[in-house]
């Protein structure tokens, strides 16, 4: 069974620019959530979907920040326009039962220069 | 504010020792505690879960144990391999939502 899969595993942007992580989760696995770690800082989350509908975004520091999820399948997150701050790695999990533990993906690592 | 504090300094440990890292929360009670570990680059990986009523949790050579009374978890690994060597996360659902928070994690270290 293939895992969560993120795309790009590394990005590096200009400040201004647009950026579109993509996530990959578990088949057949209805959550799914994004987190974002900042070097030195703990994991934060920013948003969970259930199917395609948002569960809880209230992590989502603002609203350069857009994630979608389409048909409830894969999702993508966004940044538009990314500032200095958005660097850091950008993680996506998945899980079977709302509570239960998470399928972590490798993450990607957004720089913004 | 929730928080988690866990040993920001890394814990070095001979090999074949036990190793215990802490994880201690305030201002709240969580329905249940889950341990993570994380290797440098990797995403993080599911270990435990343990609920609000187990006090202990065993899986191989990994304890866990739940003293909400002291809002503190304790994570155990007996006869420790340089193998476990990594980071190990912590983390504690936030309310009904159960959106996670983070402690930042504890680097182990074990020696051969």
């Amino acid at each position: 069974e293939a895992g969560v899969t993120q795309f790009p595993s590394h990005s590096v942007i200009e400040k201004g620019q647009t950026v579109t992580l993509r996530c990959d989760p578990i088949s057949g696995h209805d959550n799914l959530y994004w987190y974002r770690r900042v070097m030195g800082k703990e994991i934060k989350f920013l948003l969970h979907f259930v199917k395609e509908s948002k569960q809880d975004e209230s992590g989502m520091p603002n609203n350069r920040f857009l994630a979608e999820r389409t048909g409830g399948t894969y999702s993508t997150l966004k940044v538009q326009p990314a500032e200095l701050e958005d660097s850091g790695v950008y993680f996506c999990a998945s899980s079977q039962r709302f509570g239960g533990e998470l399928f972590f993906g490798e993450g990607s690592r957004l720089t913004v220069l | 504010s929730q928080k988690i504090e866990q040993n920001s300094e890394a814990l070095n440990i001979q090999e074949g020792k036990t190793a215990t890292l802490t994880c201690n929360y305030t201002n709240y009670s969580p329905a249940y505690l889950q341990w993570y570990r994380q290797d440098p680059g990797r995403g993080p990986v599911f270990l435990l879960l343990i609920r609000e009523n187990e006090k202990e949790k065993r899986k191989e050579r990994l304890k866990v144990t739940f003293d909400t009374t002291l809002k503190q978890s304790l994570f155990h690994i007996t006869a420790s391999q340089p193998a476990d060597s990594a980071t190990y996360l912590c983390a504690l659902p936030l309310d009904s939502n159960y959106q996670l928070i983070w402690g930042a994690g504890t680097k182990l270290i074990i020696k051969p």
